[in-house]
């Protein structure tokens, strides 16, 4: 049972335009979300983060947007840049829990 | 300070084998958890270890066990190998603390024919 969605599995953006990644989560006790970026033949790096309390957090080019009553987080890349091109995914966690729950990812790409 | 390391990076076994892989953490984490990928499943949580206890666990057959050594490393065990087992098997080690980034390494990509 997949918790955490990313229905867009592909994404081709324009460099300097905003890239904009949508995931959805059925579990509303989810209360901490991630974003992680995966280069090829390399594990997932850390991306940014927002709890449950937070409706929006940014650091530097990436924010991310948590819609609690709808579910449904974004991040937004502002300006995309070549070196973004990457699989993107969501994940997240309930309280007292150690355990991520992972979407399928979406696979940016950036073009010149 | 030394990433995540994940040995081996490549491996090839026949179904009804058995394999293990290993994970060496950050020096000074505690936790490891290990995550399975598979294309279009994204990746899909086996279990956790923290000072060598399981603290929580996917929903995964049996065939996949796991332990975790007093200095942190971490293995996993597949037995009876299916087909379907086939994927990349990522670990990632953090404090342990909830909320603490957590690191991966560069995974091990089994291949069960």
């Amino acid at each position: 049972d997949q918790q955490v969605k990313q229905n867009s599995p592909s994404l081709s953006v324009q460099e300097g335009r905003i890239s904009i990644l949508n995931c959805d989560y059925t579990n509303s006790m989810f209360d901490y979300f991630l974003w992680y970026k995966k280069y090829p033949a390399e594990g997932p790096t850390f991306l940014i983060s927002i709890s449950s309390i937070k409706d929006k957090n940014e650091d530097g080019r990436f924010t991310v947007f948590l819609n609690k009553s709808a579910k449904h987080l974004s991040l937004h890349i502002v300006p995309s840049q070549p070196g973004d091109s990457a699989v993107y995914f969501c994940a997240a966690s309930p309280p007292n829990d150690y355990k991520l729950s992972f979407g399928a990812g979406t696979t940016v790409t950036v073009r010149a | 300070k030394a990433g995540v390391t994940q040995t081996p990076r490549y491996l090839i076994k026949t179904r009804g084998q058995q394999v293990t892989l290993s994970c060496s953490p950050i020096s000074g984490h505690r936790s490891v958890s290990w995550y399975q990928q598979t294309p279009g499943q994204g990746l899909q949580f086996l279990f956790e270890y923290f000072s060598e206890t399981q603290r929580n666990k996917g929903n995964f057959p049996g065939r996949f066990s796991g332990r975790q050594f007093s200095n942190s490393r971490s293995e996993m065990n597949v037995s009876t190998l299916e087909l379907g087992d086939s994927a990349l098997y990522l670990c990632a080690s953090s404090l342990g603390d909830r909320g603490s980034e957590a690191f991966f390494g560069q995974g091990t990509r089994l291949t069960v024919v």
